[in-house]
Order: C-alpha cells, then sequence, then structure tokens
C-alpha cells in the first residue's frame, strides 16, 4: 500500500524566516496531494492542496511543489509568524477509487518571536 | 454552512465498555470518513463510507470496531469492550462528491471526540 514519509519532524524558526517540510510517497498512483495545520487539540484544518497535474500552487505565504517523477511534494511558507506554531502533516490520495488520505508522520514547527 | 459535526467531543470509558461516536458531514457530502490519532502521532485511516454502504474498511481492526453511514442520521463509529489501547482522538471527515466525476478531493475535518478509557 502507499506509504508517506515526512521530514523533519521538528522544525524551529525564528520569526520572518522560511519553513520547508518535505514528503514523499511510494504509489505513482497518487495523484491528489493535501496539507493540513493541526494546532494542539484542533481538528486538522486544510492548508492547500495540490493536484498531479499542476506542479506548484501558492496562496499567499504558503507554496506547495509536487515533483511526480521523484515522486515528493514540498510545503513551503515565507515570512512565517508565530500563528503558524503548529503541527503540519502531509498526505497523499491514491487514485484506485478508494479516497482514503494516507498521512505523514507530522512535522511539529516553532515559530519564535 | 455548518462544518462537520462530532458528539461528544470527550468520552471516558471504562475497560469492557461500549463507545460510541457519532459523527454529521457537512451539509451536501455524501462521504464519511474515520481517523484515528494516537498521541503525539498521525492519522490513521478507519473506514470509509456513503449512505448505508461501507466503501473502505482495510484500516479498522477485525474486532470490537464497526462502523455505519445510515440513511438517515449521522455516521457511528462504534467500539465494543474498549481497553487502554483505543484512547486516542477519533476524527470523522466528510467530502463533497464530484458529479461529473465521482471523484472527491477535499476532506474537511470535525473537532475530534477524545476518547479515554480508564
Amino acid at each position: 500500500g502507499e506509504n508517506v514519509e515526512q521530514h523533519p519532524s521538528t522544525l524551529s524558526v525564528q520569526e520572518g524566516d522560511s519553513a520547508v517540510i518535505k514528503c514523499t510517497y511510494s504509489d505513482s498512483a497518487s495523484n491528489y496531494f493535501p496539507w493540513y495545520k493541526q494546532e494542539l487539540g484542533k481538528r486538522p484544518q486544510l492548508i492547500i492542496d495540490i493536484r498531479s497535474n499542476v506542479g506548484e500552487k501558492k496562496d499567499q505565504r504558503i507554496a506547495v511543489t509536487l515533483n511526480k517523477t521523484a515522486k515528493h511534494f514540498s510545503l513551503h511558507i515565507t515570512e512565517t509568524q508565530p500563528e503558524d506554531s503548529a503541527v503540519y502533516f502531509c498526505a497523499a490520495r491514491l487514485d484506485t477509487g478508494f479516497q482514503k488520505l494516507v498521512f505523514g508522520t507530522g512535522t511539529r514547527l516553532l515559530v519564535s518571536p | 454552512n455548518a462544518g462537520v459535526m462530532q458528539n461528544p467531543r470527550h468520552l471516558v470509558r471504562r475497560r469492557g465498555q461500549e463507545a460510541r461516536l457519532r459523527c454529521s458531514p457537512m451539509k451536501g457530502h455524501s462521504h464519511v470518513y474515520w481517523y484515528r490519532q494516537l498521541p503525539e502521532e498521525g492519522l490513521k485511516f478507519m473506514v470509509y463510507l456513503q449512505k448505508e454502504n461501507i466503501i473502505d474498511e482495510s484500516g479498522m481492526p477485525k474486532e470490537r470496531f464497526s462502523a455505519e453511514f445510515p440513511k438517515e442520521g449521522p455516521s457511528i463509529l462504534r467500539i465494543q469492550q474498549v481497553v487502554r489501547g483505543d484512547s486516542a482522538a477519533y476524527f470523522c471527515a466528510s467530502s463533497p462528491e464530484n458529479l461529473l466525476s465521482g471523484i472527491t478531493y477535499e476532506q474537511y475535518f470535525g473537532p475530534g471526540t477524545r476518547l479515554t478509557v480508564t
């Protein structure tokens, strides 16, 4: 089955710096890659997603890139702010008709003022 | 448009009791997914349902766990004879259906039910 690996597990940056989180997936049939942000004790919230027919997508300070050949995708956050501190999860969805998301293990991002 | 609703938000059960977790999807969504999140871990898929049908239950433990999504009412995840290892946050997500392709993409999560087994 699909396996998603995520790195790093923790990431500490200074406010204003950029943060990059990387994920790799194993099944080349995966075609949808969302990113979720989860604050402590809260629900995962979809922040950006990308489909396999697109290489890059931006939404204000966040962007996601996808390299289908290498089977990896990355989340980029620019001009980080303390409120960006949270756990970020990447996920992949198989194109098999069964539409479950397979999640990475999460990255705890800490943005220090 | 109300988001995905889950109740209860917190549930405490003693070992051997039954736990019932409820999920009401967003209005207009007909696909429901259940995920489990153990402390300090990621989300693990459990089951995917459409109205009255279980589509994929490959993540469900073979015993004690069951799920349903009746024609009327919320989806229910039932855990019988709970054990301490069942303590986790259980999240429900829902997604709309693309009527042209039949494929769904975005999944929106509910607030979760935090189950504690004592």
